[in-house]
């Protein structure tokens, strides 16, 4: 397909569990992001990566969330001993570049995986 | 640290009029970046428009708008001739230096027939 994709599209899962999200972005696009959106709130910033690489953790919002991306391409959002208030969509981004003029910024976004931690 | 504001949480609008929706801003840095972004019920999000902080000229994209005012840390954006397929929550974002971005709470736009 030519978008970013998410699987899965919902998640249902018991408090203590371990989750793995998957965000497969546009070919060819270097930066991905995750964020994370609560039911009635904006988005929240969690991650992005360079290539492979995540210049800045500090959006994750705990030691349990971590995230890797291998290949330049496909990423993983893993979070471990979930909790209720993880519940919440997450959404994965891909642009061509992280920063740059001639809008090789823009962003675009998944359909998002619904995690619901019962 | 980055903020970003909309202090309109709903709004609607008739069909073919025009809307603005508010978003502030806070930030030191000076080279930045701001964007509106739709997110319609099926959840999808779009870019709509974004604006270079160092560029004066307010952006604009066919019936979209911004109104920049870089003083006053205010972004807001302006639709005109609204269409039915203009109702979705709409989501100011501040993107800094280190490409980081932050995101408002989102306003709910309604076009009513």
């Amino acid at each position: 397909g030519a978008g970013v994709s998410q699987s899965p599209s919902n998640k249902v899962t018991e408090k203590g569990k371990d989750v793995e999200l998957r965000c497969d972005p546009i070919s060819g696009h270097t930066a991905l992001y995750w964020y994370r959106q609560s039911l009635g709130q904006g988005l929240e910033f969690l991650i992005y990566f360079q290539g492979n690489s995540a210049p800045d953790k500090s959006g994750l919002p705990s030691d349990r969330f971590s995230a890797e991306r291998t290949g330049g391409s496909v990423s993983t959002l893993t979070i471990q001993r979930t909790q209720q208030e993880d519940s919440a969509v997450y959404l994965c981004a891909s642009s061509l570049t992280a920063s740059g003029g001639g809008n090789t910024d823009t962003q675009y976004f998944g359909p998002g995986t619904r995690l619901t931690v019962l | 640290a980055q903020t970003v504001t909309q202090s309109q949480p709903e709004m609607s609008v008739q069909e073919a009029e025009t809307v603005t929706l508010s978003c502030t801003y806070d930030t030191s840095e000076n080279n930045y970046y701001l964007f509106w972004y739709k997110q319609p019920p099926s959840r999808q999000m779009i870019l709509v428009i974004r604006q270079e902080a160092y560029k004066q000229q307010n952006a604009t994209e066919n019936r979209f708008s911004v109104n920049f005012q870089k003083a006053a840390k205010s972004f807001s954006l302006k639709i005109s001739d609204s269409q039915l397929g203009d109702t979705a929550m709409y989501f100011c974002a501040l993107r800094n230096t280190g490409n980081q971005f932050y995101f408002g709470t989102g306003t709910s736009l309604t076009v009513i027939p």
